[in-house]
């Protein structure tokens, strides 16, 4: 079955950038997403990547797939303390269903 | 526009209560979803509305019952739930249900069973 993992926690500095990891197991992903949750809020859809693309920037956000070793990665330029939240990694591959991690706690302090 | 509106906020209710979840968005979506999220994980689909007919159910205790009255409205009733039920309940939408289909998620209910 699918699986999505991502690590559990970062923790990185006001200013600096901040790269969140991801890897999946489905080949046959043909979108992947990056959702924000900020405490006590729902999902904020930040960026998607279709799986025919290497990279896609926008503004701060730059995502990376690397299709070969089933690997996305986030990376958000001059990290800010309003971009403490959750990070959620998810793929979709089949009808209507997404799949996602199990969540990246990223931690900025000023 | 790419709100989708959930109320109430907060819930709290005893197990013996009968309560609604509401879900609205005017994105002209024709698919909607039910999503629960417990704490420090991830959400977890339960239903899935497509032109206002259930498509798919995880497998939900009876104790859920959804509603699609219209395109753009999604309710979740709730009856003789349990304590472990407590949980936010995430409403979502997309455009369809085909593949990659990007879904765009409500604020939430937070539902507290005591």
């Amino acid at each position: 079955g699918e699986d999505v993992e991502q690590s559990l926690f970062l923790s990185v500095r006001e200013g600096d950038s901040s790269v969140i990891n991801c890897t999946y197991t489905d080949s046959s992903s043909t979108y992947l997403y990056w959702y924000k949750q900020e405490p006590g809020a729902g999902l904020q859809l930040l960026t998607y990547i279709f799986s025919n693309m290497d990279m896609k920037q926008d503004q701060r956000l730059t995502v990376l797939l690397n299709k070969k070793d089933k690997h996305l990665s986030l990376r958000i330029a001059d990290t800010q303390t309003g971009d403490s939240a959750i990070y959620f990694c998810a793929e979709s591959s089949g009808y209507s269903t997404l799949t996602f991690g199990k969540g990246t706690m990223l931690l900025v302090s000023p | 526009d790419t709100e989708v509106t959930q109320t109430p906020k907060h819930l709290v209710m005893g197990m013996t209560n009968k309560k609604s979840l509401k879900c609205e968005q005017h994105m002209g979506h024709r698919a909607m979803y039910w999503y629960k999220q417990k704490a420090k994980k991830p959400p977890e689909l339960m239903f899935v509305y497509s032109y206002e007919k259930l498509s798919i159910n995880e497998s939900v205790p009876s104790r859920f019952s959804p509603e699609c009255p219209n395109s753009s409205l999604l309710n979740l009733h709730l009856h003789a739930l349990q304590p472990e039920d407590s949980a936010l309940y995430l409403c979502a939408s997309s455009q369809g249900v085909g593949e990659g289909e990007t879904q765009y998620f409500g604020p939430g209910t937070r539902l507290l069973v005591l």
